[in-house]
Order: C-alpha cells, then sequence, then structure tokens
C-alpha cells in the first residue's frame, strides 16, 4: 500500500463551481499534512497546511480526518487558475507525496 | 522565477552516459533536498541534506546516483551511468530547517531526457 494515495482526476469542473477531494495515508502516526499546487510543468509550491482543526484560507478549506486517515481539500467558487495539480504531503519521518490530482476548471 | 536556482534546465543524453544537475538553495536555508519526479507521479525523495551532511539517502540508488553538498550550500546530483529509466524531472528544494514547518521552496527543475 503507498504511503499516500490520491484520487488523480482529473476533475473537470466549471467556473464558480465547487470541488473536493481526498487523500488518504497509511501511518497513524504522521504528524502534519500540507497541500502543495503544481502547475503544468512548473515545480509544486505549498498551498496550505492542514490541521487537526480545519484551516481555510480564502476560497480553499482543509480538512484532517484521523480516525479514518484521509485529508481533504475544498475549493468553492472555482477559478480558471485553479486548474492545477494538488498534490498531498504528509509528515511522518519525511514529507512523502502523493500522485496527485489534476482539477481542471473550464470557462 | 523560482529562488532556489537549478541547472541545466533541460538535459538529453544516451544511456551509459554520467549526467549532473546543481542546485543553489534559498541563502540561509540549511536543509536541502533532491526530489525525483516521473510524469504523472508525486515527487519521490532521492537524498536530503542539513547543511553538509546527508540526512536520507535510503531510496537514492547508490550504484549510479551521488549528491555532495560539500560547504553546506550549493549541491550536485550525479547519475554514472544514466539509464532509460533515469528520465524524469529532478527537483531541489530548500527549507529553512528540517521537514516541520513542511515549505519547501522548490526549484524549477532538470528534466532529463535519457535516450
Amino acid at each position: 500500500r503507498k504511503e499516500v494515495e490520491q484520487d488523480p482526476g482529473p476533475f473537470n469542473v466549471p467556473e464558480g463551481a465547487t470541488v473536493a477531494f481526498n487523500c488518504t495515508y497509511s501511518n497513524s502516526a504522521s504528524q502534519s499534512f500540507f497541500w502543495y499546487r503544481q502547475d503544468c510543468r512548473k515545480e509544486p509550491k505549498l498551498l496550505m497546511s492542514v490541521y487537526s482543526s480545519g484551516n481555510e484560507d480564502g476560497r480553499f478549506t482543509a480538512q484532517l480526518n484521523r480516525a479514518s486517515q484521509y485529508i481533504s481539500l475544498l475549493i468553492r467558487d472555482s477559478k480558471l487558475s485553479d486548474s492545477a495539480t494538488y498534490l498531498c504531503v504528509v509528515n511522518d519521518y519525511k514529507l512523502s507525496f502523493g500522485a496527485g490530482t489534476t482539477v481542471t476548471v473550464r470557462a | 522565477e523560482a529562488e532556489v536556482a537549478q541547472s541545466p534546465r533541460y538535459k538529453i543524453t544516451e544511456k551509459s552516459q554520467a549526467v549532473a544537475f546543481w542546485c543553489d538553495p534559498i541563502s540561509g536555508h540549511a536543509t536541502l533536498y533532491w526530489y525525483r519526479q516521473i510524469l504523472g507521479q508525486g515527487p519521490e525523495l532521492l537524498v536530503q541534506f542539513q547543511d553538509e551532511s546527508v540526512v536520507d539517502d535510503s531510496q537514492l540508488p547508490k550504484d549510479r546516483f551521488s549528491a555532495e553538498r560539500l560547504k553546506g550550500v550549493d549541491s550536485t546530483l550525479k547519475i554514472q551511468p544514466a539509464e532509460l529509466g533515469d528520465s524524469a524531472m529532478y527537483l531541489c528544494a530548500s527549507s529553512v530547517r528540517d521537514r516541520d514547518t513542511g515549505e519547501l521552496f522548490f526549484g524549477e527543475g532538470s528534466r532529463l531526457t535519457v535516450l
């Protein structure tokens, strides 16, 4: 079983829609969690950290469910510029990246 | 443009040749990482340095890969001999200290194609 698993998508959504996707992790002792964004053929960049109480940053909301060992990312009011691959990152004894979920927002 | 500098941006080589990638992290960042990203997959850690010391190279194929950060600043990743399966993006990242904050700053990467 992979350490970090994501639905690869793609999620094709119209502008203004809400899109949400999850990431599951295998190590129950994982300490912290993050979402990174990676544009096509670009480097990954930190989008947001995921706190136990949940975390909201503008149109983005991240949540953690330790009991079921998954984190989620929700994007409200999608913009064309949100089109990217979203990488889930789990910190146990190292930072482990998921393969990413691709989101495409269409006009 | 990324603050972490990497070169070359693109490299095409034939199998069995030697390849080297260079990375200059953000000034003051003690931790430096080399990741490999195959198309359609997430970045996979190859090696992590804390200053000039290797703290994790468990996933580095040591029979052909080597990495160094001699003065604790810039770093070089070498592959010799290159194999077809090494075709990937090699990403360098740095952080102020260890992974605790989870914020890594990536360079634009070096895309390797092995023919």
